[in-house]
């Protein structure tokens, strides 16, 4: 699995658009992005994921450089609720997720 | 349409007890991992299963611990003799399989060795 590297923590004002940049430089072309986040003490959630091309739903959107190098999670407009950890994941479909550190994001009032 | 279940929430066992965690997956799904994560530390993967075979232990101690995902029933992680560094949550997800790994999360077990 493509290793990625992500800020360690990043702050946002409550109802401001949260960008969370995660690199991936060394993905291959079989190779999804692939975000979760974890709230404090509860089990991980998916967000979003994605290959080539932009994506949004419900969530979140999901900008991928055409190069494929680098993405950004984007929430579009943050709640307190938002506080969690982020995880950006490069990885073949059919493998189990491997977590990294992850980003840690603080919704500020 | 039930989310992952995990059962039990919390567990309480003392050093030398065995530890039987269960993981009933979404309805349709029939690949199951498991996770562990110590306090403070982040999410490390132990195993993967599919109904009746265990696809990837990579990430399982090699002693005390092993887990099932039988033809019926919720998979099983067990830890036998717990020592107190076992004391961590324990998540399990599931996911459709092969072609799709956007997995769902359970709540996760947090077992605590005394």
């Amino acid at each position: 699995d493509a290793k990625t590297t992500q800020p360690t923590s990043m702050d946002c004002a409550e109802g401001r658009a949260a960008n969370l940049p995660c690199n991936h430089s060394t993905i291959s072309g079989n190779e999804y992005v692939y975000w979760y986040r974890q709230i404090h003490s509860q089990g991980p959630q998916y967000i979003i994921h994605g290959l080539k091309n932009n994506e949004t739903n419900e969530m979140a959107s999901l900008i991928i450089t055409e190069d494929r190098k680098s993405s950004t999670l984007i929430l579009p407009h943050a709640t307190l609720r938002d506080t969690a950890v982020y995880y950006c994941i490069a990885q073949n479909r059919d493998d189990k997720i491997i977590f990294g550190k992850g980003t840690r994001l603080h919704i500020l009032p | 349409n039930a989310g992952v279940m995990q059962n039990p929430r919390h567990l309480v066992r003392r050093r030398g007890q065995e530890a039987r965690l269960r993981c009933s997956p979404m309805k349709g799904h029939s690949h199951v991992y498991w996770y562990r994560q110590l306090p403070e530390e982040g999410l490390k993967f132990m195993v993967y299963l599919q109904k009746e075979n265990i696809i990837d232990e990579s990430g399982m101690p090699k002693e005390r611990f092993s887990a099932e995902f039988p033809k019926e029933g919720p998979s099983i992680l067990r830890i036998q003799q717990v020592v107190r560094g076992d004391s961590a949550a324990y998540f399990c997800a599931s996911s459709v399989g092969t072609g799709s790994f956007t997995a769902f999360f359970g709540q996760g077990t947090r077992l605590t060795v005394v």
